[in-house]
């Protein structure tokens, strides 16, 4: 199975500021990523597929880059709707899975 | 709209059975590969199974083999997870999701979830 491990765990951040997540696979995966945000007890938005990719809707300071084991996901001016908790995931082979998740929080 | 909506949740016995449902509206089910990914209390997102577009084949993960299985009603635009031998660690929010390929274009993203139901596994 690939292991997809994010850092950091949780990051605190004032609106305006650049943030920057890093996804982490065992083993290559390409371009084979996505990205989610979820806030709490609602269910996760998607955001960003193969690796860097916008998914419609999405505004365009989520950008994310990286292929092969090292992925990131940067949020270029942080909103207040942008808190939340963010998860990647791989797409390469079956198991699906996903990174344990970073919490952008003030 | 797209919309998922799942239904059926609820509490069961360590041992026993549950059905979730998942309905599906706003696009054309028929034409897509359906997940269930699951979120236990305070944890993180976990995949659990999916189904091609025409139900002709499933992927699972090894925490729920054997034990679990996806089906789906595409003249009724439905999903279903059928879950036996259920476990207290099987607690958690269930969400359906859609798959972003259409028909035999996989990409394995999950691009509309439902709002999930809750499952809880406790004597």
């Amino acid at each position: 199975d690939i292991q997809m491990t994010q850092s950091p765990a949780s990051v605190s951040a004032s609106v305006g500021d650049r943030v920057t997540i890093t996804c982490r696979a065992s083993q290559g995966i390409s371009t084979w990523l996505a990205w989610y945000q979820q806030k709490p007890g609602k269910a996760p938005k998607f955001l960003i597929y193969g690796a860097s990719s916008l998914q419609s809707g999405v505004p365009s300071r989520f950008t994310g880059s990286g292929s092969g084991t090292d992925f990131t996901l940067t949020i270029s001016s942080l909103q207040p709707e942008d808190f939340a908790t963010y998860y990647c995931q791989q797409a390469n082979s079956f198991p699906l899975t996903f990174g344990g998740g970073t919490k952008v929080e003030v | 709209q797209v919309q998922l909506v799942e239904s059926g949740g609820g509490v069961v016995q360590p041992g026993g059975s549950l059905r979730v449902s998942c309905a599906a509206s706003g696009f054309t089910f028929r034409n897509y590969g359906m997940h269930w990914v699951r979120q236990a209390p305070g944890k993180g997102l976990e995949w659990v199974v999916f189904i091609r577009h025409d139900g002709s084949n499933t992927k699972d993960a090894d925490s729920v083999k054997g034990r679990f299985t996806i089906s789906r009603d595409n003249s009724n635009n439905t999903l279903y997870l059928q879950m036996n031998s259920l476990r207290p660690e099987d607690t958690a929010v269930y969400y359906c999701a859609k798959d972003m390929g259409r028909g035999l274009n996989f990409y394995y993203y999950m691009d509309v979830w439902g709002k999930g139901i809750t499952v809880t596994v406790s004597s």
